[in-house]
This record gives C-alpha cells, structure tokens and sequence, in this order.
C-alpha cells in the first residue's frame, strides 16, 4: 500500500547534540525517498533526497540513511540548532506512480537551550 | 531565490460556496501539484499538473475540485461546492524537470463557514 508513517510523534533534543528522526515506509515498490522540513506557518522545504539504489547521502548537517531491507528511512542532523526546530516528514514516490509524491505522519523536533 | 507564490493566504467561505485559490510555480518549472493539510496532520497529496493535464489525482480530488493552467503563470484549483471538511491549508508545488525536487508556496488557509 501506500503508507509512509514515523516512528515518533515527537522529538526533544539538546542544543549541540545529533537528532536522529525515523521513518518506517511499507511499498517496496518506492525509489524515491526525500525529507522535507515544516516550520509554523510555512509550507514544507526540500531538505536531502535519496534514490533506492543508494543506501546514505549526506548533505550540510544532514544525512539521509536508507535501509531497504527493513524498509526504514531516517535523517540526522550534526549539532542540531535552535533554527531546526519545526515538523519533519519524510516523502516516498513509486517509479510507477512517479508524480505522487506521498508524505508521512511527520515528527515535532523541539531543541532545548 | 526564486518562489511559488500562493493567493489569498487566508480564504473564508460559506458551505456551498465556489472557492478558486491561485498560485504562481516557479517560472521554468513544468510539473505542478496541490496538496492539502488539515490542522496538525500530515500533508496529503490532492492532485499533480503536467503538460497541460493532470498527471494523478487522489481519492481526496473528487469531481468537486479542478484545476487549470489558464496562462503561462497562473495554476488555480477550484473547489465548486466547498464543504465543512475542506477546511484545510492548501499547499501547490512546482518542480522543474526532474520532477522530484518539490518547491511549495506558502499556503491558502481555507476555512469553511
């Protein structure tokens, strides 16, 4: 089917330290993976993309980590600042639904000062 | 930095009421969507845009809603009779041609009376 859903709905994490947010993804037909970041009142922002053929990509402060074999997707964030605060969501797409893009639950990252 | 640009940011209507929410894509883009969020959940994919058709639509995307390209700028979605539960953020997307990469306006908060 078409699911996309996030392991937790919420995330706390210290300013400085690695946030680690997940994303379980259950069509093993998806080859495309992409991480988009929500921020009170703004539509979602492109953050790291990653094809099923690769199974990390990283980025500036970001990697995107990609487990087929479990079908998990998750992205992680060097040093986590208090402008990283906002919703997070992963996105799949099927090769043969290749402009639908579907989107998941979403996490709430907060950061302690 | 070029921007998809969404409006009204805010649109009250009546039940039963015709609503048009406008956007402007990115220039050179050439693929184009409509998504829609309902307060505090995940961003749900209504419908996307390409070579002057729609390319997929959702369940969601009912003979109530149509969208159109009506000049070289412009992409509009129309809802003819609005309904309670269409009350929502509506986001558009464009994409240029590698249709992944989504860029997303700001939104249209739709609430219906």
């Amino acid at each position: 089917g078409e699911s996309v859903g996030l392991h937790l709905p919420t995330l706390s994490v210290q300013e400085g330290d690695n946030s680690i947010i997940n994303c379980a993804y259950s069509n093993s037909a998806s080859d495309y993976f992409i991480w988009y970041k929500q921020e009170s009142g703004k539509g979602p922002q492109f953050i790291i993309d990653i094809r099923s053929n690769m199974d990390k990509r990283q980025g500036q402060r970001v990697t995107v980590l990609l487990n087929k074999t479990v079908k998990h997707l998750s992205l992680q964030i060097a040093a986590t600042q208090p402008g990283d605060s906002a919703v997070y969501f992963c996105a799949e797409r099927t090769y043969s639904s290749a402009s639908k893009i579907i989107f998941g639950s979403g996490t709430r990252l907060s950061i302690r000062p | 930095e070029p921007e998809v640009t969404q409006t009204p940011s805010h649109q009250v209507t009546q039940m039963g009421q015709e609503v048009i929410l406008r956007c402007v894509p990115i220039s050179n883009h050439l693929y184009f969507y409509w998504y829609r969020q309902i307060l505090g959940q995940k961003v749900e994919f209504l419908v996307s845009f390409y070579n002057n058709e729609i390319s997929e639509k959702s369940e969601i995307f009912d003979d109530q809603f149509s969208v159109e390209r009506p000049d070289g700028s412009n992409f509009t979605l129309k809802i003819r009779s609005t309904k309670l539960e269409d009350s929502a953020m509506y986001f558009c997307a464009s994409a240029g041609t590698g249709n992944e990469k989504l860029f997303f306006g700001s939104g249209t908060q739709l609430s219906v009376l």
